[in-house]
């Protein structure tokens, strides 16, 4: 069935450590996946995208790699901050203006 | 920075009321979608709207909800007849074609 789904329930780092978040997606047919950031009481924030054409893109201290052939999805933040603590959530799409399917979630937590 | 506005933040409400969330998506987007959340849970799609009409909706979204965009800002989601486990956090989401923005959500509890 469609599924995203996320390895770890939480996350624990370093300060300035390099975090990796992952996550796996069941639905080959998915055209485009995102990656948000919630922060407790608010709404799912954009990080990065990547359609599937691409297997890696890079944003300002994020990486998102895409593995079609095992459907895996990270998100790689360097140099991770106590500001970048928050549930992690990726989202797979199958067409344009479709749903977003998310996954379970990661928790990041980041030690000062 | 353009942004997706819902209101009200919290409402309450008692079992078998009707509530309806209001949204103003971004002014030029083109797709309209509601999520929801429980507590602690991830979030999972409710419905999208499109031209004007529903363009696909999920199983939750069964008679007892429904969504209108009255005037060309607002998208509402109406709930009739509460029950205790349509307590969650309520997201609107709106795209132009790839990248869904969110509001910050209503948080309705009912009780």
């Amino acid at each position: 069935g469609e599924s995203v789904g996320l390895h770890l329930p939480t996350l624990s780092v370093q300060e300035g450590d390099n975090s990796i978040i992952n996550c796996a997606y069941s639905n080959s047919a998915s055209d485009y996946f995102i990656w948000y950031k919630q922060e407790s009481g608010k709404g799912p924030q954009f990080i990065i995208d990547i359609r599937s054409n691409m297997d890696k893109r890079q944003g300002q201290r994020v990486t998102v790699l895409l593995n079609k052939t095992v459907k895996h999805l990270s998100l790689q933040i360097a140099a991770t901050q106590p500001g970048d603590s928050a549930v992690y959530f990726c989202a797979e799409r199958h067409n344009q203006g479709g749903k977003l399917i998310f996954g379970q979630g990661t928790e990041l937590s980041v030690k000062p | 920075e353009p942004e997706v506005t819902q209101t009200p933040s919290h409402q309450v409400t008692q079992m078998g009321q009707e509530v309806i969330l209001h949204c103003v998506p971004i002014s030029n987007h083109l797709y309209f979608y509601w999520y929801r959340q429980i507590l602690g849970q991830k979030v999972e799609f409710l419905v999208s709207f499109y031209n004007n009409e529903i363009s696909e909706k999920s199983e939750i979204f069964d008679d007892q909800f429904s969504v209108e965009r009255p005037d060309g800002s607002n998208f509402t989601l109406k709930i009739r007849s509460t029950k205790l486990e349509d307590s969650a956090m309520y997201f609107c989401a709106s795209s132009w074609d790839t990248e869904a923005f969110f509001g910050q959500g209503t948080r309705l509890t009912v009780v």
